[in-house]
This record gives structure tokens, C-alpha cells and sequence, in this order.
């Protein structure tokens, strides 16, 4: 199974509300990643978790808190967004989490899934 | 710095014929250069990869790329193209950061339209 899963599909919500995106994958792969995508732009990495902790944030807003349950599970939560954070949300896993003497791999395939696409009124 | 440059925005080109997209890298080191393929409305998918060995890689649904260090390019090749090929194709450098783990560096992209 190489299939990154997320839902919802579509995500419409309000400036004041609370909403949860998840992503799921069950290759056994320890990084896991949020990628933000604006219309005809390239996807901009917003987190990376290793082995379930988080590695990397992109200086995101903390508007966005991402959250690794386990090791197939990767959530990203929204409160009080901004019309501007209306986008294509991608979730990515792959097999290189940090190693033991902190070096990443970065020969690894990330695999995608189909994304979340949000619209904040 | 690490960075990446697809030079055409947009390619159109009409079914059968050859098309190439082309992209640059700036890097100091040795990279990791990779090629996705977007679906309108889907996630992104690996086409193809170069990790060391052999200058020209080959991907999945008859593309191919070639790596040319000299030239800092990894352009993307296919002899004849179809209407499904229709999609936004990203080139990207993969950048480690000690201790903390790594990134993929997207292009721009390139929009391929086929044409019949």
C-alpha cells in the first residue's frame, strides 16, 4: 500500500471556526510532512515530523498547529484563519526520518496524498 | 543557498509531438533532483529521480531526464506526448538541515498542455 490518505476532500469554514485536517499512511514511514499550495504556485513545506516529534516549522502561524498522534497519523489544526489561507493543503510521508547522528536522507521518495482544499470565508 | 528554476511557465505542444521541460539548480553540493507530476485537482506523484550513477534517468509513463552538472540541468524529455499527459510538472531539490531533517525545494512549474 504506497497511499497517503486525507480528509476531508473539500473544507469550507469561517474565520472563527475550529476545523481539523488528517492524513493517514500505513508504509511504515517515520516522516511525515504539511505542504501548503496556493493556485499555479509550488507546494511550500509548513512542518516535518520525525519519528513523531516535530522536526521542522516553517515559521508557520500559530493559527495552524499541527499534531502526530502516532506513527501513521498526522493532523493539522485551523482556528481563526484568514481568507489568505485559503489553499491546497497536501500531506507527505517518506522513509527518512532524522537518523541517529541527525542526518536526513534526502534521497527518499515523499509520497503525496490528494490533498485538503480549504476556503476560509 | 539551494534553489531551483523551471524556465517555461507554461508548454504547449501538440499530441505525438516530442516535448522537453527545463530546469536548473543552484547547489554547491551534491543534489538529489527529482521530478513530480500534478493532476488537475490531485496530489503530487514522482516521475522520476536522480540520485548519482547514470546521467539519464527513466521514469514512469515514458519520460526521461537527464542529468548534466556542468550545465546544473535536469531537463524532463518525452519522444511523444499525449493528451493525458496535460498536468503541472514541478522539479525539486531535496535539502537536508542537521538534526532536524530536510525539505523538498519546489520550481515554479511547468503547465504541459497537449493539444490534439
Amino acid at each position: 500500500d504506497t497511499e497517503v490518505t486525507q480528509t476531508p476532500k473539500h473544507l469550507v469554514m469561517g474565520m472563527t471556526n475550529k476545523k481539523s485536517l488528517k492524513c493517514e499512511q500505513h508504509m511504515g514511514h517515520r516522516a511525515m510532512y504539511w505542504y501548503k499550495q496556493k493556485a499555479k504556485k509550488p507546494p511550500e513545506l509548513m512542518f516535518v515530523y520525525s519519528y513523531e516529534k516535530l522536526s521542522i516549522n516553517e515559521s508557520v502561524p500559530s493559527r495552524f498547529s499541527p499534531e502526530c498522534p502516532n506513527s501513521s497519523l498526522l493532523n493539522l489544526h485551523l482556528h481563526a484563519l484568514q481568507p489568505e489561507d485559503s489553499a491546497l493543503y497536501l500531506c507527505a510521508s517518506s522513509q527518512s526520518p532524522v537518523g541517529v547522528a541527525g542526518v536526513w536522507d534526502g534521497s527518499a521518495e515523499q509520497f503525496f496524498g490528494p490533498g485538503t482544499r480549504l476556503t476560509v470565508l | 543557498a539551494q534553489s531551483v528554476t523551471q524556465l517555461d511557465s507554461q508548454v504547449p505542444v501538440f499530441e505525438e509531438a516530442p516535448v522537453e521541460l527545463r530546469c536548473n539548480y543552484s547547489s554547491s553540493v551534491s543534489v538529489y533532483l527529482f521530478w513530480y507530476v500534478q493532476y488537475p485537482n490531485q496530489g503530487l506523484q514522482l516521475l522520476l529521480k536522480y540520485l548519482s550513477g547514470s546521467t539519464l534517468v527513466k521514469g514512469i509513463n515514458g519520460f526521461e531526464a537527464e542529468f548534466n552538472k556542468s550545465q546544473t540541468s535536469f531537463h524532463l524529455r518525452k519522444p511523444s506526448v499525449h493528451i493525458s499527459d496535460t498536468a503541472e510538472y514541478f522539479c525539486a531539490v531535496s535539502v537536508g538541515i542537521y538534526n532536524q531533517g530536510g525539505k523538498l525545494i519546489f520550481g515554479q512549474g511547468t503547465e504541459l498542455s497537449v493539444k490534439p
